[in-house]
């Protein structure tokens, strides 16, 4: 079974702009939750998508957002982008009603210049 | 909200020798507690995990033990090889609840 992809790997941004990402979970898996990888403060949760709804969200401002369309596939988005937005940016999917586990895709590496 | 604590944020071990991770939780309704490995250049790979209902469980070289009272558990690797270097991550969260509040890590490095 092919694991959680995300693409794309590497993306390079400039202040101002804005960004989307996409994930595309393990086959049979309907929730899909970001998290944001840096130095600094580590991983850190941004939201979870289930059935294309949000069904939990962490403390980030508004300028981060995200969908989930019917196939699971998940995109996030991220408007007006700072420099300490430069971070991995992480996908994992989980079952989500047969346990906890969840597993991540490799990461999309995000540089704001 | 959670908060997860994670010591050591380093540890070298001699290959063959065990390490041992800790971290400790602050919210008593977490009952989920999974342990990642992350290897450079890839996302974190969960390596066990346990719930509440058990104080221990082991997968070949790998263990996790629970103390609810305390409120911190602990992840042991016996026998280490080259191969278990890598960031250890800890995670807590209630069983069915998709956010994961992790630990800061820990970089474990096996000398040969």
């Amino acid at each position: 079974k092919a694991g959680v992809t995300q693409t794309p790997r590497y993306l390079i941004k400039t202040r101002g702009q804005q960004v989307t990402l996409s994930c595309s979970p393990i086959s049979g898996h309907r929730s899909v939750s970001w998290y944001q990888q840096t130095p600094g403060q580590g991983l850190q949760f941004l939201f979870e998508y289930f059935s294309e709804t949000q069904r939990n969200k962490g403390n980030f401002p508004g300028r981060f957002s995200g969908r989930q369309f019917s196939n699971s596939r998940s995109e996030m988005n991220v408007s007006t982008l700072e420099l300490g937005d430069s971070a991995l940016y992480l996908c994992a999917s989980s079952l989500a009603g047969d346990g906890n586990e969840q597993f991540f895709g490799p990461g999309t590496r995000l540089t704001v210049l | 909200g959670e908060n997860v604590e994670q010591h050591p944020s380093t540890l070298s071990v001699q290959e063959g020798d065990s390490a041992v991770i800790k971290c400790t939780y602050s919210d008593s309704a977490s009952n989920y507690f999974p342990w990642y490995k992350q290897e450079l250049g890839k996302g974190p790979q969960l390596i066990i995990d346990i719930r509440s209902n058990v104080g221990e469980k082991k997968d070949q070289r790998i263990a996790v033990t629970l103390n609810k009272t305390a409120k911190h558990f602990s992840l042991h690797i016996t026998e280490t090889q080259p191969e278990d270097s890598a960031v250890y991550f800890c995670a807590a969260t209630i069983f069915g609840n998709e956010k994961l509040t992790f630990g800061t890590g820990t970089r474990l490095t096996i000398i040969p």
